[in-house]
């Protein structure tokens, strides 16, 4: 798998600042696109979806934008808080496995 | 409430045991999953059902046995085969195994071996 073996990048944000969560995918043809929050020994949970005839799409205080031209995810998450610490990870679904694909993670981390 | 539920939590297994981790959902999916997590890394994908009755290996099988017997529960064997199953397994479901379809998680269960 793309995640074997890679430990997470972190950030570190300002509590109240915006924080930028970015993830790039292989596939040109994956149309569906997630992102999820896990918090320490949790499941994952599902924050917003984007699908590929969209470049955009905002939640309460999180934004996905989707750059399909260089395959690139973002979460926007706006006024940082402390209950956003966690581990974010993008999914992609390419489709014909019926499967996710998922991104390494990203560790986000604020600070007071 | 609606929900996926795993048990138990965690569970300590000794070398050369089967044990194996329940997973149950009341969301009337049809597609689950088991997912492995080791700490400070990604997910990946053990053994996935699309229908009762039917199950799919993933990218770390070996090791691992599933069943699928009903819709509702897809309990996942660590066999004494798998060399080193300490981690946080997670379980997962979904409406249908079509592309476009958010997968929804347990609350997982920690195994280590002792």
């Amino acid at each position: 798998g793309e995640n074997v073996g890679l430990h997470l990048p972190t950030l570190s944000v300002q509590e109240g600042d915006n924080s930028i969560i970015n993830c790039a995918y292989s596939n040109s043809a994956s149309d569906y696109f997630i992102w999820y929050k896990q918090e320490s020994g949790k499941g994952p949970q599902f924050i917003i979806d984007i699908r590929s005839n969209m470049d955009k799409r905002q939640g309460q205080r999180v934004t996905v934008l989707l750059n399909k031209t260089v395959k690139h995810l973002s979460l926007q998450i706006a006024a940082t808080q402390p209950g956003d610490s966690a581990v974010y990870f993008c999914a992609e679904n390419r489709g014909r496995n019926y499967q996710l694909i998922w991104g390494a993670g990203t560790k986000l981390i604020i600070k007071p | 409430d609606g929900g996926i539920t795993q048990s138990p939590k965690y569970l300590f297994r000794k070398e050369g045991q089967n044990v194996t981790l329940s997973c149950e959902q009341n969301l009337n999916h049809d597609a689950m999953y088991w997912y492995r997590q080791d700490p400070g890394q990604g997910l990946r994908l053990i053994y996935y059902s699309q229908i009762v009755n039917d199950f799919q290996k993933g990218d770390i099988a070996e090791g691992y046995s599933v069943s699928r017997e009903k819709k509702e529960s897809f309990p996942l064997t660590v066999t004494s085969a798998q060399k080193n199953p300490t981690a946080f397994y997670l379980c997962a479901s979904s409406p249908y195994p079509n592309s476009g379809n958010t997968i929804y998680f347990g609350e997982g269960s920690w195994l280590t071996v002792v």
